[in-house]
């Protein structure tokens, strides 16, 4: 089945402590996103990536990291310079249309999230 | 960024009942999608709609790009439509989210 996976679904953290959240897809899409959600919130972008090896920052990526090695793989590292780091974290990946044609579809897939708690 | 705004934020009503939804944004987009979030947190794909008007059974939608909305229309609600419904809006990789309606259906 083709999808897009996030492990682990539930995640614990000491304060002071680096954790990095696993996002994989099977889906043969080129990009690849993070957002993160807070109670009765909508969705932040914290990363995105169109290409292996390339990477844009969205709107929150203060005390974020991200790697793009693989196509299918984008995970977020959750680091101690992140002040406020319990939320919801989602994963999500998309056709990247192809620069400068005139098609646009980029429909957007989610994975089922990451709950982050520091304790 | 893209200021987009959802109404109304809450909304009861009782199974058997349609509703409308709606999603403003402040600039121009190349891509638009309704989600439903379900209790577990999942975002559920209901339509990929930059414009025009879709339907898939008793959900439509309707997007007119050059007034900057969109409403999802909701017929013969049941209890499992409950949960929250976000837009998100954007043009080619950055999107931006509403802060969703929250829909409570009662049996």
């Amino acid at each position: 089945d083709g999808g897009i996976t996030q492990s682990p679904k539930y995640l614990f953290r000491k304060e002071g402590q680096n954790v990095t959240l696993s996002c994989e897809q099977n889906l043969n899409h080129d990009a690849m996103y993070w957002y993160r959600q807070d109670p009765g919130q909508g969705l932040r972008l914290i990363y995105y990536s169109q290409i292996v090896n390339d990477f844009q920052k969205g709107d929150i990526a203060e005390g974020y990291s991200v790697s793009r090695e693989k196509k299918e793989s984008f995970p977020l590292t959750v680091t101690s310079a992140q002040k406020n780091p319990t939320a919801f974290y989602l994963c999500a990946s998309s056709i990247d249309p192809p620069s400068g044609g005139i098609h646009t579809y980029n429909e957007q897939f989610f994975g089922p999230g990451t709950r982050l708690t520091v304790l | 960024g893209i200021q987009v705004e959802q109404s109304p934020p809450d909304l009861i009503l009782q199974e058997g009942a349609n509703s409308t939804l709606r999603c403003n944004f402040s600039d121009s987009v190349n891509n638009l999608q309704w989600f439903h979030q379900n209790p577990w947190g999942q975002l559920i794909n209901l339509f990929y709609i930059p414009s025009g008007t879709k339907q898939n059974g008793r959900l439509s939608a309707t997007t007119v790009a050059t007034e900057r909305y969109s409403l999802l229309y909701i017929s013969s609600s049941q209890t499992t439509d409950s949960g929250v419904y976000f837009c998100a809006v954007g043009n080619f990789n950055k999107f931006y989210f509403g802060s969703g309606t929250k829909l409570n259906v009662k049996p």
